[in-house]
């Protein structure tokens, strides 16, 4: 059972762009929302991370928007780069949980065009 | 780089031999995580350990696969009779709190 649902799958933008992934989450004891970035080759980098107490959090160009009524949380990329080229995972957890393992999405492809 | 070693980077193997993999986390972290990646798919939890012991494993940890963490700081996971099904990439993420997880560069798999 697929507990985090990402999308797009694939996503192309062009440089100065705003690239932005969408999550949805169906485990309402999740309480942990980080986003990580996997070159090829490469394990993942956590990026940003959020917890469903603030609705907003930005650390430079990345922001993070959480809507924990609706159940969904999205990455925005502002002013995109070539060099965000990447597959970036949304994922969850649950604090309370004996292990905070994380459930990660099916990961979005992003391109940014020179 | 994020501190977490992995060794080897790569294996490749043939169908039923053994194959081991190392994890070396971040000094001070407790908890060690294996995930798995399959091509096109987002990392898939294994097991879980708090110092040295093995506190969750997952349904997809088959009797095959066995992991330790003798003295709570490296980490090894080894496949015994290996199929083709485990070709994937396997990575070790290491936590101080359990949020934030710092991974490894993985070691990638092809049992041929």
């Amino acid at each position: 059972q697929q507990q985090v649902k990402q999308s797009p799958q694939s996503l192309i933008v062009q440089k100065g762009g705003i690239s932005i992934i969408n999550c949805a989450y169906e485990n309402t004891a999740f309480d942990y929302f980080p986003w990580y970035q996997q070159f090829p080759g490469k394990g993942p980098a956590l990026l940003i991370a959020i917890r469903p107490d603030v609705s907003e959090k930005k650390e430079g160009r990345f922001t993070i928007s959480f809507n924990k009524s609706a159940k969904q949380f999205s990455l925005h990329i502002m002013d995109s780069q070539p060099g965000d080229s990447a597959t970036y995972f949304c994922a969850a957890s649950n604090k309370g949980g004996a292990t905070n393992k994380l459930i990660f999405g099916t990961g979005t492809l992003l391109a940014v065009q020179p | 780089d994020t501190g977490v070693s992995q060794n080897p980077r790569h294996k490749i193997t043939k169908r039923g031999q053994n194959v081991t993999f190392r994890c070396d986390p971040i000094s001070e972290h407790n908890r060690l995580y294996w995930y798995r990646q399959t091509l096109g798919q987002g990392p898939e939890f294994l097991t879980y350990f708090q110092n040295e012991a093995q506190l969750e494993k997952s349904r997809l940890l088959s009797d095959r696969f066995s992991a330790e963490r003798p003295k709570g700081s490296f980490s090894t996971l080894e496949i015994q009779r290996t199929e083709q099904g485990d070709s994937a990439m396997y990575l070790c993420a290491s936590s101080l709190d359990g949020n934030e997880q710092f991974f490894g560069p993985g070691t990638r798999l092809t049992v041929l």
